[in-house]
């Protein structure tokens, strides 16, 4: 089993305020990822890193922000929630070993109102 | 370019029916194929992928997936449905060679009937 969390699992916030979202991996991967979730829709990916102090953007304009200071580490900030923000954030990991299998946290629910 | 399509967003069975699930991919090379699934709550879970080899793959809770280059597709397939199957199906691709970052389908819901 994966060993990759996320904090909180669900979040309901008002407009305006700043939340960061947790994603913490104890295997050592390098690789990193957050994607979003909407039902129906396929998952977007928003950021990604391949290591520490490496981070990139996404296929899906997100008004988020990441950071990699620790390989273990890789947290998701919104500096001002807007309602378009409710949705469900997916982080991942994956190994260089393996071939593009990603491992998944449980998920973060955030509500904006 | 790498890109999946899942026919049917929801597909219904009853206990003990076949389940097909259907998943087409575009790759302009010999991609690595997944598929996972979600259920309620959770975040995705593995269920099988094919790198390379024999094209008929095995994965978890008896589900197989078999990969044809001619048809671009990797239909995934059980015997027999049982009602801790219903859960949301994702289908990805993924190019070897470069960043690996897999593409996701948009899922298929799978509702299983008593």
């Amino acid at each position: 089993e994966a060993d990759i969390y996320q904090t909180p699992r669900y979040l309901v916030i008002g407009t305006g305020k700043k939340i960061t979202l947790e994603c913490s991996q104890t295997m050592g991967h390098d690789k990193m990822y957050w994607y979003q979730q909407d039902p129906g829709m396929e998952l977007h990916l928003i950021h990604y890193s391949y290591g520490v102090n490496s981070t990139e953007k996404g296929d899906l304009s997100s008004e988020s922000t990441v950071s990699r200071i620790r390989t273990e580490h890789f947290p998701l900030t919104l500096e001002s929630a807007r309602p378009s923000h409710t949705s469900q954030y997916l982080c991942a990991s994956t190994s260089p070993l393996v071939t593009g299998e990603l491992f998944f946290g449980e998920g973060s629910r955030l509500t904006v109102l | 370019a790498q890109s999946v399509t899942q026919l049917g967003s929801h597909v219904s069975v009853s206990e003990g029916a076949l389940v097909l699930l259907r998943c087409n991919y575009s790759s302009s090379v010999p991609p690595y194929l997944f598929w996972y699934v979600q259920y309620p709550n959770q975040g995705l879970q593995l269920l099988l992928k094919y790198t390379t080899g024999a094209t008929l793959v095995k994965g978890i809770n008896g589900f197989e997936a078999e990969f044809k280059k001619s048809e671009t597709s990797f239909h995934l397939t059980k015997p027999s449905a049982h009602m801790s199957d219903a859960a949301e199906y994702f289908c990805a691709v993924s190019e070897p060679g470069g960043s690996y970052i897999p593409t996701f389908g948009r899922g298929t819901s799978l509702i299983v009937h008593p």
